[in-house]
């Protein structure tokens, strides 16, 4: 089974200022890891994704995550947030079998001011 | 290429009643996967299907039930609706079975039981 904690519910940040959403996993099998995006009255859509290879993953709108096998962690960060950054970011994991079940973390809603 | 539709996007059902969703899948993809999305809960997975078959299958009351149809669209079931099945479900497609294969997801369809 896997877990996923995302430990901050909520992050302020001021436009052009750097983010970094943090979040950590567990699991007893290699897994794949995901950022999501979520604005208001829509579905999810894909930011970025770990699979294999380099640690660091750029995904799109100038997002990236560095995945950390040691510390389980797989941060989202970027060097510049923007207004329309504004939304709900969910963390998640599945495994590397032939299952597509994504468990996600609780979110981290991220708030843009100016 | 089309993406994810689910309908209705809203729905308004009372306590006991049952309550069918659909989801289209994007063109060639032949799995799909439901989630359920709750403030209190998060987003959890309901079941997984591919080719008319249910693949993986989360912690939820034998009430929710699914099915996929031979052209991979699919739709879920809810019977005898309680309160805390409000919620906003989400509906995700992919290629193929696997965790690596990217998933889509829908708009949603938001229900309310009163």
């Amino acid at each position: 089974a896997q877990s996923v904690t995302q430990l901050d519910s909520q992050v302020p940040v001021f436009e052009e200022a750097p983010v970094e959403l943090r979040c950590n996993y567990s699991s007893s099998v290699s897994v794949y890891l995901f950022w999501y995006v979520q604005y208001p009255n829509q579905g999810l859509q894909l930011l970025l994704k770990y699979l294999s290879g380099s640690t660091l993953v750029k995904g799109i709108n100038g997002f990236e995550a560095e995945f950390n096998k040691s510390q389980t962690s797989f941060h989202l960060r970027k060097p510049s947030v923007h207004i329309s950054d504004t939304a709900e970011y969910f963390c998640a994991v599945s495994s590397t079998g032939t299952a597509s079940k994504l468990t996600f973390g609780t979110g981290t809603r991220l708030q843009v001011t100016l | 290429k089309a993406g994810v539709t689910q309908t209705p996007r809203y729905l308004i059902k009372t306590r006991g009643q049952q309550v069918t969703l659909s989801c289209s899948p994007i063109s060639g993809h032949r799995s799909v996967s439901w989630y359920q999305q709750t403030p209190g809960q998060g987003l959890q997975f309901l079941f997984e299907y591919f080719s008319e078959t249910q693949r993986n299958k989360g912690n939820f009351p034998g009430r929710f039930s699914g099915r996929q149809f031979s052209n991979s669209r699919s739709e879920m079931n809810v019977s005898t609706l309680e309160l805390g099945d409000s919620a906003l479900y989400l509906c995700a497609s992919s290629q193929d079975l696997g965790g690596g294969y990217e998933q889509y997801f829908g708009p949603g369809t938001r229900l309310t039981v009163t």
